[in-house]
């Protein structure tokens, strides 16, 4: 069956402008999440969503960080005014129903470049 | 300090050597995860334990909550296993779900 899918697989923007980056998780996962490895960095937790619950938003660096999953399917990772610390490469992952401890399965990421 | 360490940072084998990534955390968690990280960023899924043992072909997995600690083992290593592994604790609470990440072991087998 599918993976995660992430969309686009590479983005190169210019400082200052927005960005938007697309995870399709697998069908029937309710858990998605957003986490960001930044270069020689190790992986850094972002966004949860769970379901129809307030998504867990505690990782997002800053107020230009922001993220939405519509119709409890697939999650769009906006970056509004990007700098050049945000180049990273930008992981979904997602989760099946039941327990959190149920194993998160990865999406190939976004390699988000900023000039 | 990390809440989640491994050592060690970077390990070179030679192939058909038993080997072993070790991971200790400071912070309470419910499970830990191991992945797998190969050259080219994807990451795969290995392993996601809450306690004891788990095993999968070559690779061993184990877990000692009490002591807070978790070792990663590859019998027969092969330079097809060359990746950076990641463990990954599972957080409690109003973090429940997300995993708080070790820096990763760099693991090089050569044949």
């Amino acid at each position: 069956g599918a993976g995660v899918s992430q969309s686009p697989s590479n983005k190169v923007t210019e400082k200052g402008k927005d960005v938007e980056l697309r995870c399709d998780p697998i069908s029937g996962h309710t858990a998605l999440y957003w986490y960001r490895q930044s270069l020689g960095q190790g992986l850094e937790f972002l966004i949860y969503f769970q379901g129809n619950s307030a998504p867990d938003k505690s990782g997002l660096p800053s107020d230009r960080f922001s993220a939405e999953r519509t119709g409890g399917s697939v999650s769009t990772l906006t970056i509004q005014r990007t700098q050049q610390e945000d180049s990273a490469v930008y992981l979904c992952a997602s989760r099946p129903p039941g327990q959190p401890y149920n194993e998160q399965f990865f999406g190939p990421g976004t390699r988000l470049t900023v000039l | 300090k990390n809440e989640v360490e491994q050592s060690p940072q970077n390990l070179t084998a030679q192939e058909g050597e038993f080997i072993t990534i070790n991971c200790s955390y400071s912070v309470g968690i419910s499970a830990l995860h191991w992945l797998q990280q190969h050259p080219g960023g994807g990451i795969v899924s290995l392993f996601m334990l809450s306690s004891g043992k788990k095993k999968h072909g070559r690779l061993i997995a184990t877990i000692n909550i009490q002591e807070k600690h978790s070792s990663l083992h590859i019998t027969a290593s092969h330079p097809r296993d060359s990746a950076v592994y990641i463990c990954a604790g599972l957080g409690h609470g109003g973090s429940q779900g997300n995993l708080i990440f070790g820096k990763g072991t760099k693991l090089s087998v050569k044949p």
